[in-house]
């Protein structure tokens, strides 16, 4: 069971925002520690798609950005595309746990 | 550029054990930390297993599920990283993946490979 909780689905018309909450608690994003975030596109490895909470890695598109506050954070897509439609998932590092926890997973639909 | 190949997977029978392989290369393996993570069937993400660099003191932790049960180790002379599975169960199933680990992200991955365990 996961600790960090996001919603199953998000869905938006093409050229829309659309946003993933992923919802933590006080012994992993409310206790300071970063937040990333991975795309999996259909039948392939994760990939890294923000990373310490608002970083992107050389290559992602600025379309995605990401932000964190108290026991949360966020992923936005801007400018939604067909080729983002995929599973996303957050990831950060649990002290209660002593390990590194992952989101339930969103997917995303370009209606 | 970074690849990472895993390999070893296969079937097998509940109780049995399994070695999976993971080959480095574009980056100094020894200096990194190296995760595994693995992804049962239509599921999500899930953690398996770190080691720390050999620098800092290569220790391993585990999530709960596969402690006990499972080992990571390391050949730097060999660019490889290995997950040993014992005692395994049903719900190991999954692909695993081989990930690095920088800043508490999990930064490349491999492509995976599928353990199914079943009778």
């Amino acid at each position: 069971q996961s600790v960090l909780t996001q919603p199953p689905s998000v869905s938006g018309a093409p050229g829309q925002r659309v946003t993933i909450s992923c919802t933590g608690s006080s012994s992993n994003i409310g206790a300071g520690f970063d937040v990333h975030w991975y795309q999996q596109l259909p039948g392939t490895a994760p990939k890294l798609l923000i990373y310490s909470n608002s970083n992107r890695p050389s290559g992602v598109p600025d379309r995605f950005s990401g932000s964190k506050s108290g026991t949360s954070a966020s992923l936005a897509i801007t400018g939604l595309q067909a080729e983002d439609e995929a599973d996303y998932y957050c990831q950060s590092y649990d002290s209660s746990l002593s390990g590194y926890v992952f989101g339930t997973g969103t997917k995303v639909t370009v209606l | 550029e970074v690849q990472l190949v895993e390999s070893g997977g296969g079937l097998v029978r509940p109780g049995g054990s399994l070695r999976l392989s993971c080959g480095a290369s574009g980056f100094t393996f020894s200096n990194a930390w190296m995760s595994w993570v693995r992804q049962a069937p239509g599921k999500g993400l899930e953690w398996v297993g770190r080691i720390k660099s050999q620098t800092d003191g290569g220790t391993t932790d585990f999530a709960a599920p596969v402690k006990g049960r499972f080992t990571i180790s390391r050949d730097a002379s060999k660019n490889t990283l290995y997950l040993q599975m014992n005692s395994l169960k049903t719900e190991d199933t999954a692909v695993y993946y081989c990930t690095t680990v920088s800043g508490g992200s999990h930064y490349y991955w491999g492509q995976g490979t599928l353990v199914t365990v079943s009778s």
